[in-house]
């Protein structure tokens, strides 16, 4: 079942922060977050699996609680190379294919 | 290292005419998926394969849509009599190990699909 993923379009402006949510009506096994730039392949961000974990680099941070079936995606002091769209794909069990959201347009603005 | 290797980058089809796509995972990787993306919309799985297996195609078409991955050579995904509403991104994705053990899948650059 495909996760949902809000907001689905966000404005900014170059350092301002952003959080990208993404929730799934059945259990989760793990979280991947990517991001595409248009007319590009989408690039692995980060992988969170069950247990709660919380990642990072750099900025960007992700949190994931699987209680709520639930992650959250966050982007602190966001840069122009941050444009582009977000998309969450969730694993339901450990041998589950992964489903992506629709995605969350970023812009970020100078 | 080479990453997931797609071509044709680009292919323009005439409606009824077949589409083949092709696919080289990553050096080291046995997985392989296919990946649907229609113009403004997310990713829509297609098909998961290993060598000379199809594992997963609860996400293909039932119809004209068959893909492969032998023993030799590319995964290839092929659409036959193809329609202007198959004109999309098609990306390939590869992993080491399948996906759902906690590892992530890494993407082509796609080929675009334009069916006229």
């Amino acid at each position: 079942q495909q996760p949902v993923q809000s907001p689905q379009a966000v404005i900014l402006r170059e350092g301002e922060d952003a959080v990208i949510n993404c929730s799934s009506s059945k259990a989760l096994y793990s979280v991947h977050w990517y991001r595409q730039k248009h007319g590009e392949a989408p690039v692995f961000l980060m992988i969170l699996l069950k247990g709660g974990e919380q990642k990072g680099h750099d900025k960007i941070s992700a949190s994931f609680n699987e209680k709520k079936q639930q992650s959250s995606l966050y982007l602190t002091a966001s840069q122009l190379s941050y444009s582009g769209t977000y998309f969450c794909g969730t694993v339901g069990g450990s041998q589950g294919n992964l489903i992506f959201g629709k995605g969350t347009k970023l812009s970020v603005k100078p | 290292n080479a990453g997931v290797m797609q071509n044709p980058r680009h292919l323009v089809r005439r409606r009824g005419q077949e589409a083949r796509l092709r696919c080289s995972p990553m050096k080291g990787h046995s997985h392989v998926y296919w990946y649907r993306q229609l113009p403004e919309e997310g990713l829509k799985f297609m098909v998961y394969l290993q060598k000379e297996n199809i594992i997963d195609e609860s996400g293909m078409p039932k119809e004209r849509f068959s893909a492969e991955f032998p023993k030799e050579g590319p995964s290839i995904l092929r659409i036959q009599q193809v329609v202007r509403g198959d004109s999309a991104a098609y990306f390939c994705a590869s992993s080491p190990i399948r996906e759902g053990s906690g590892n992530t899948i890494y993407f082509g650059e796609g080929s675009w699909l334009t069916v006229v």
